[in-house]
């Protein structure tokens, strides 16, 4: 089975663009959940999507956002981006999100600037 | 999330056993400990987890105490390769899918 893919893996944009990052879960996996990771703040839950809906948040401005489509991939999406939204944002997949393990795609890397 | 406690950096000899520790001594009864790991700028890589009995596969060995408020991840033959951070984290088992990392312990593998 192949895993979790994330694309793209390297970004680079200028304060005050937009930005939108996707991820395709393990086949079959129906929870997708978004992670910020920066030196400072370490790994930080953003938000996780089951069936289309949004189903859990964690503690970050209306900036960041996220979809899921109906074949379990997701996006996320930064607007207004600002230089301390540099980071890895990592995207992890589950079975149903139930407390089934966590696999993790690689990340992408987003500089902004 | 479980709190937990691990060492924030430790050493190994090439073609040793390394023995990660970890404290949850908030360990819920019907709580998983679960083990990633980290290699510089990748996503975590899951390795092992396990309820009370201790588990072993083809990465790694897990001991849970009998209290379960602790456990140690055992990498019998360390490598350059598992040079990484590790993290032992404690999901909530409220059907919330957020996973706390906490600091985890950066593994150097020796030559």
């Amino acid at each position: 089975k192949a895993g979790v893919t994330q694309t793209p893996r390297y970004l680079i944009k200028t304060r005050g663009q937009q930005v939108t990052l996707s991820c395709s879960p393990i086949s079959g996996h129906r929870s997708v959940s978004w992670y910020q990771q920066t030196p400072g703040q370490g790994l930080q839950f953003l938000f996780e999507y089951f069936s289309e809906t949004q189903r859990n948040k964690g503690n970050f401005p209306g900036r960041f956002s996220g979809r899921q489509f109906s074949n379990s991939r997701s996006e996320m999406n930064v607007s207004t981006l600002e230089l301390g939204d540099s980071a890895l944002y990592l995207c992890a997949s589950s079975l149903l999100g139930r407390g089934e393990t966590q696999y993790f795609g690689p990340g992408t890397r987003l500089l902004v600037l | 999330d479980a709190k937990t406690t691990q060492p924030p950096s430790m050493d190994c000899a090439e073609g040793r056993a390394a023995n990660l520790p970890c404290n949850h001594s908030t360990i819920s009864g019907n709580e998983y400990v679960y083990w990633y790991r980290q290699i510089h700028s990748q996503g975590p890589q899951y390795i092992i987890h396990g309820l009370k009995n201790n588990e072993t596969n083809e990465m790694a060995s897990l001991i849970i105490t009998e209290d379960r408020k602790s456990s140690t991840l055992i990498l019998p033959h360390a490598t350059l390769r598992d040079t990484a951070v590790y993290y032992c984290i404690v999901p909530s088992n409220f059907g919330n899918e957020k996973l706390t990392f906490g600091t985890g312990t950066r593994l150097t593998i020796i030559p």
